[in-house]
């Protein structure tokens, strides 16, 4: 069965430094793999997607995530966190044809 | 945006009573998910819709039910709302293609005293 772990149910970072949220995620295939945004009272936007094509997958609003088989993980990052980067952001793990199966998620804190 | 939308937004309810959400679609997409959105539990699948008819259950459907007579809507109901049903409830959609990319609805706050 799929699976999905954020480490870190919160992540606080100053204005310029460096986000990193971490995701580690159980497959018996090949996984599709997502991150997705929440703004405070908003539905989910998508940030990106992995779909076994290149395993560094770059998002909107400069984020990017790198797929890695090995470590079973798909860590989100941005080079310099902006204020409006605040939100909580949800890893999810798929199969072909099955629904997706989302982590408990992360709030990402920016400090000015 | 995609065109889906849910109602109520915003319903506040008592124990014991039935309530119904609907999500609206007009992509024309097979595949429709009902998702409850709960502080320290991420989003956790409901029931989903793979077309007319056609639903099955996800993780945590004890307690409500769900029924796709068109395509466009997708209805959620809890027969006899408890407290424990007090949540944000996501309806999503994908066609289905590729990597099942869902694209989601903004929500409904439910509350039940």
């Amino acid at each position: 069965a799929q699976s999905v772990t954020q480490l870190g149910s919160h992540v606080s970072v100053s204005e310029g430094a460096l986000v990193l949220l971490r995701c580690n995620y159980s497959s018996s295939v090949p996984p599709y793999l997502f991150w997705y945004v929440q703004y405070p009272n908003q539905g989910l936007q998508l940030l990106l997607k992995y779909t076994s094509a290149a395993t560094l997958v770059k998002g909107i609003n400069g984020f990017e995530a790198e797929f890695k088989k090995s470590e079973t993980s798909f860590h989100l990052t941005k080079p310099s966190a902006h204020m409006s980067d605040a939100a909580e952001y949800f890893c999810a793990v798929s199969e072909a044809g099955t629904a997706l199966i989302f982590g408990k998620g992360t709030t990402l804190s920016v400090s000015s | 945006d995609a065109g889906i939308t849910q109602s109520p937004r915003h319903k506040v309810t008592e124990t014991g009573t039935p309530v119904t959400l609907r999500c609206h679609q007009t992509e024309n997409h097979r595949y429709m998910y009902w998702y409850r959105q709960d502080p320290g539990h991420g989003l956790r699948l409901i029931h989903y819709s793979y077309g007319v008819k056609d639903t099955d259950k996800g993780e945590v459907s004890d307690g409500y039910s769900v029924s796709r007579s068109k395509t466009e809507d997708f209805l959620l109901t809890l027969e006899s709302a408890t407290s424990s049903q007090t949540s944000v409830y996501f309806c999503a959609i994908t066609d289905g293609s590729g990597a099942n990319v869902l694209t989601f609805g903004a929500g409904s706050r439910l509350t039940v005293l």
